[in-house]
């Protein structure tokens, strides 16, 4: 059984630019929420998808987006990257929206300069 | 707004001590409870879980949590701890009345516990 992966591991980009990260889910896994945490901080849930479309979302700006694709892995866009978003992002996924347990992948370190 | 609460954000043990982690929730009504690990370099585990029934909920490598619900407290314990659980802890909520039609986690701040041999 496959867990859930992200990529890339690290990235570094420049303040106003945007950013592209990734997540396969864990196989049988049709939902997937991604978590931004902060350093010194516990994971803030950001948005999570299900059946390809957003299916609930945290208290972050629309330049925050996403998408799902068919075989439920899923990309975390941020555009105009403010300092602040450096964090490590995190995917989780889980076997349904209704379902309590989520897995979480390794997370990608994006640093803002 | 719906908060969880992690008392300690350092903690330093030596090994064999007995550990207490403290977590309080905001919440009313129906929970679900976890604790999560994070060891250094790696990815967010899971180890312990309450939904229902017992309250002494036991989870991997001889962790133990308890949930008492008139103190909204879901606190980790564990009779002696090892160098190798020097980690990053984490409790987490989520709710059916507070996720909408998600199971978002609500996270603690964490708790960085060292422990020297």
């Amino acid at each position: 059984e496959t867990g859930v992966t992200q990529s890339p591991t690290h990235l570094i980009k420049t303040r106003g630019q945007q950013v592209t990260l990734r997540c396969s889910s864990q196989s049988g896994h049709n939902t997937v929420s991604w978590y931004q945490q902060a350093l010194g901080q516990g994971p803030q849930f950001i948005f999570q998808y299900y059946r390809e479309e957003e299916n609930g979302r945290g208290n972050f700006p629309p330049r925050f987006s996403g998408l799902q694709f068919p075989n439920y892995s899923s990309e975390l866009n941020v555009n105009a990257l403010e300092l602040d978003d450096s964090a490590l992002y995190l995917c989780a996924s889980s076997l349904s929206p209704e379902h309590n347990e989520q897995f979480f992948g390794p997370g990608t370190r994006l640093t803002v300069l | 707004a719906q908060s969880v609460s992690q008392h300690n954000h350092h903690v330093i043990l030596s090994e064999a001590a007995s550990l207490e982690l403290g977590c309080n929730y905001s919440y009313g009504g129906t929970v679900n409870l976890f604790w999560y690990v994070q060891y250094p370099g790696q990815h967010l585990q899971l180890l312990l879980k309450y939904f229902s029934g017992d309250p002494l909920v036991k989870g991997i490598k001889g962790f133990e949590a308890e949930f008492i619900k008139s103190k909204f407290s879901f606190n980790l314990r564990k009779p002696s701890v090892q160098w190798s659980d020097t980690a990053e802890y984490f409790c987490a909520v989520n709710s059916p009345r507070y996720g909408g039609a998600t199971n978002k986690l609500i996270f603690g701040t964490g708790t960085l516990l060292a422990v020297q041999p």
